[in-house]
């Protein structure tokens, strides 16, 4: 079974911090991802990888960056954190064929306040 | 561009009766379609999917989808609801031919009634 698991369930941040959110997955996927939900908006993608040090941007990029050093890890950085960058965090990751589903993580409800 | 919609943002039924989870889509290629659920405070796990094999695929915990091209829709079904069903259901279209980014819908929150 593919595992993805994200460094926390719930997290804490104050205005301004730096902020990191860990994901790690241990079937050696290719893609990983990284979404936020919000209610009555589904999920928006921020950022994703098909490849170590490689990164793209999804739809809502701005105010976060991004990190793969090693295959099975897809980190998510929050700059200077915002009261409008509280919520659910979700990472996922996939093989490389275009026809394999995502696999998610349990999600980080991240509040900033 | 690729668009997935989802009628009814919530939808009630009785225990035991027909679920029907509406997904329609728009994809200038050939559609990848996904079907997604997700409990409370958990992340989405994957119920089913259309790869361009049979048309009727078969899920996990008894649902069920009918891709229809003509239509552009694939529908959620399960024939009899249980309380555990009870989440809500993300449908979800691949954006490209090379890539392996989904669109995802807004997600249809289903609720079963005693």
């Amino acid at each position: 079974d593919v595992k993805v698991t994200q460094s926390s369930r719930y997290l804490v941040k104050r205005t301004g911090e730096k902020v990191f959110l860990e994901c790690v997955q241990d079937m050696d996927h290719e893609n990983m991802f990284w979404y936020r939900q919000d209610p009555g908006l589904g999920l928006r993608l921020i950022y994703f990888s098909y490849d170590v040090k490689m990164k793209e941007k999804g739809d809502i990029p701005e105010g976060y960056s991004v990190s793969r050093e090693k295959k099975e890890r897809f980190s998510l950085i929050l700059e200077s954190a915002s009261t409008n960058q509280t919520s659910m965090y979700l990472c996922a990751s996939s093989l490389g064929q275009s026809n394999q589903p995502q696999h998610f993580g349990d999600g980080t409800r991240l509040s900033i306040l | 561009a690729q668009s997935v919609t989802q009628l009814g943002s919530h939808v009630s039924v009785s225990e035991g009766a027909l679920v029907l989870l509406r997904c329609n889509y728009s994809s200038s290629v050939p559609p990848y379609l996904f079907w997604y659920v997700q409990y409370p405070n958990q992340g989405l796990q994957l119920l089913l999917k259309y790869t361009s094999a049979a048309t009727l695929v078969k899920g996990i915990n008894g649902f069920e989808a009918e891709f229809k091209k003509s239509e552009t829709s694939f529908h959620l079904t399960k024939p009899s609801a249980h309380m555990s069903d009870a989440a809500e259901y993300f449908c979800a279209v691949r954006v490209d031919n090379y890539g392996q980014n989904f669109v995802f819908g807004p997600g249809t929150r289903l609720s079963v009634l005693p």
